[in-house]
């Protein structure tokens, strides 16, 4: 696979329920990040890992809990979420360093649903 | 303050026509990136063009073209011969020097390309 994947694409949930969402890059990045990008909304940047370390946290809730294993995978533990948290949720990734030149590349998004 | 803004919610362009997609920012940083992105319906955000702030010459890709006004705070998108696959969503966004792991985004616009 090229580029950058995410799993799943679609994913109804209740608000008691717990799921992850999984990116994987194949880009040799070192940066990686989520983004929620609601109706009507600018994308919201929600985490930054650079070579898996934190470095943002847009006040995001706590029911979003962000895991970086490896500089290739992000994932997005989700749990006890709100029917506001419905939306489509992003991944991308760059080369670190936080440079302006640095274009991020975006996979497809996991739409989510939460009931 | 909106870091990006993009006032035209939606634009029409005929097949075959140029059509300029407007995009002002906000930004007291002296070195900053601007990028457009695309985004199907299908929903991965496309890097389409970037233009960097010292970069005295305006960027071109191909058949996109980004009318860079420094002094006027504004990057619009030019697409040339519009082709109906160019139909989608395009956001301009931009990355500071200062907290550079940020990436604004505006709302966007949707830009239906007509036969």
């Amino acid at each position: 696979e090229t580029g950058v994947t995410q799993t799943p694409r679609h994913l109804v949930m209740g608000m008691t329920n717990k799921k992850s969402l999984k990116c994987e890059q194949h880009l040799g990045h070192n940066a990686m990040y989520w983004y929620k990008q609601s109706a009507k909304k600018p994308l919201e940047l929600m985490f930054v890992y650079n070579f898996k370390e934190q470095t943002e946290n847009n006040s995001v809730p706590s029911r979003f809990s962000p895991e970086c294993p490896n500089s290739s995978h992000l994932f997005l533990h989700l749990h006890t979420l709100q029917p506001e948290d419905s939306a489509l949720y992003l991944c991308a990734s760059s080369q670190a360093g936080g440079s302006v030149f640095y274009e991020q590349y975006f996979g497809p998004g996991t739409r989510l649903t939460v009931t | 303050a909106q870091k990006i803004t993009q006032t035209q919610p939606g634009m029409f362009v005929q097949e075959k026509e140029a059509v300029t997609l407007d995009c002002t920012y906000d930004t007291s940083d002296p070195s900053y990136g601007l990028f457009w992105y695309k985004q199907p319906s299908s929903g991965e955000m496309i890097f389409l063009i970037y233009q960097g702030s010292y970069d005295q010459q305006n960027a071109t890709e191909g058949r996109y073209s980004l009318n860079f006004q420094k002094a006027r705070k504004s990057a619009n998108l030019v697409i040339s011969a519009s082709q109906l696959g160019d139909s989608a969503m395009y956001f301009c966004a931009m990355r500071e020097e200062t907290g550079a792991n940020n990436l604004f985004f505006g709302t966007g616009t949707r830009l239906t390309v007509i036969p």
